[in-house]
C-alpha cells in the first residue's frame, strides 16, 4: 500500500528557507496517474494548498505563494520536495503532502487529494 | 483569489443528520470534494466528484450539488463523526487548481 512520509527540520529560523521533503514508498513517484502536492496547515486554522508537481517535473503553484515556493521531484529517490523561502512566524504550521488523483489537466480537468502523509510542524522562530 | 465558503460550526445530536455547506462561483462548473480531519490527524477523503464515497467510507456519508453550494450529509451522527470538514474545488480559470474551504467543525452534542 503506497504510503507518503514527510521529512525535514521541525525549526527554521525566520528570513531562512524551509526544505522539506516527501518520500513516497509502496508505489512509483513516476506514475502517469497522478500529481504531487503539499499542503499546510497553521495551528489551530484551515488547509491551503502550496503547490503540486507531476513526475515530469511541471508544477503548479498558490499565486499567493509562488514568489517563495519551489517544489521538485527526484524520481531515482521516489521523492519530491519543498522549498519555501524568507520564511517569517506565518509560516508556521504542520506541512503535509499529498497524492492527487483525477482526469484531464490541472487547469481543464478535476484533480483532489486522495492519499495524505502524516505531516511535520514546522515552527519558524529564532 | 478564489474562495470556498463554509460555516465555521455544526452542532448536531447523535442520529440527527449534519449537513454541511461550502459555496464558491465555480461550483456549477467544478467538482467538489470533502475531507475528514480529527485532531492531530491527517484529513481523509470522504466525498469525491460531489457525491461518490471512496471505499471504506461509512455509507451515511454523501453529498450533492446545487448551484454554486454543494452539502455534504452525513445521516445518523455518530460520536465518532466529530472532527474538522474541509471542502476542495478548483476555480474555473485554472489559476487555483485546488483550493481549499475555510472548514467546518461538527460537533456532536
Amino acid at each position: 500500500q503506497l504510503q507518503l512520509q514527510e521529512s525535514g527540520p521541525g525549526l527554521v529560523k525566520p528570513s531562512e528557507t524551509l526544505s522539506l521533503t516527501c518520500t513516497v514508498s509502496g508505489g512509483s513517484i513516476s506514475s502517469s496517474s497522478y500529481y504531487w502536492g503539499w499542503i499546510r496547515q497553521p495551528p489551530g486554522k484551515g488547509l491551503e494548498w502550496i503547490g503540486s508537481i507531476y513526475y515530469s517535473g511541471s508544477t503548479y503553484y498558490n499565486p499567493s505563494l509562488k514568489s517563495r515556493v519551489t517544489i521538485s521531484v527526484d524520481t531515482s529517490k521516489n521523492q519530491f520536495s519543498l522549498k519555501l523561502s524568507s520564511v517569517t512566524a506565518a509560516d508556521t504550521a504542520v506541512y503535509y503532502c499529498a497524492r492527487s488523483i483525477g482526469e484531464g489537466t490541472v487547469t481543464t480537468g478535476y484533480w483532489y487529494f486522495d492519499l495524505w502523509g502524516r505531516g511535520t510542524l514546522v515552527t519558524v522562530s529564532s | 483569489s478564489y474562495e470556498l465558503t463554509q460555516p465555521p460550526s455544526v452542532s448536531v445530536s447523535p442520529g440527527q443528520t449534519a449537513r454541511i455547506t461550502c459555496s464558491g462561483d465555480a461550483l456549477p462548473k467544478q467538482y467538489a470534494y470533502w475531507y475528514q480531519q480529527k485532531p492531530g490527524q491527517a484529513p481523509v477523503l470522504v466525498i469525491y466528484k460531489d457525491s461518490e464515497r471512496p471505499s471504506g467510507i461509512p455509507e451515511r456519508f454523501s453529498g450533492s450539488s446545487s448551484g454554486t453550494t454543494v452539502t455534504l450529509t452525513i445521516s445518523g451522527v455518530q460520536a465518532e463523526d466529530e472532527a474538522d470538514y474541509y471542502c476542495q474545488s478548483a476555480d474555473s480559470s485554472g489559476t487555483y487548481p485546488w483550493v481549499f474551504g475555510g472548514g467546518t467543525k461538527l460537533t456532536v452534542l
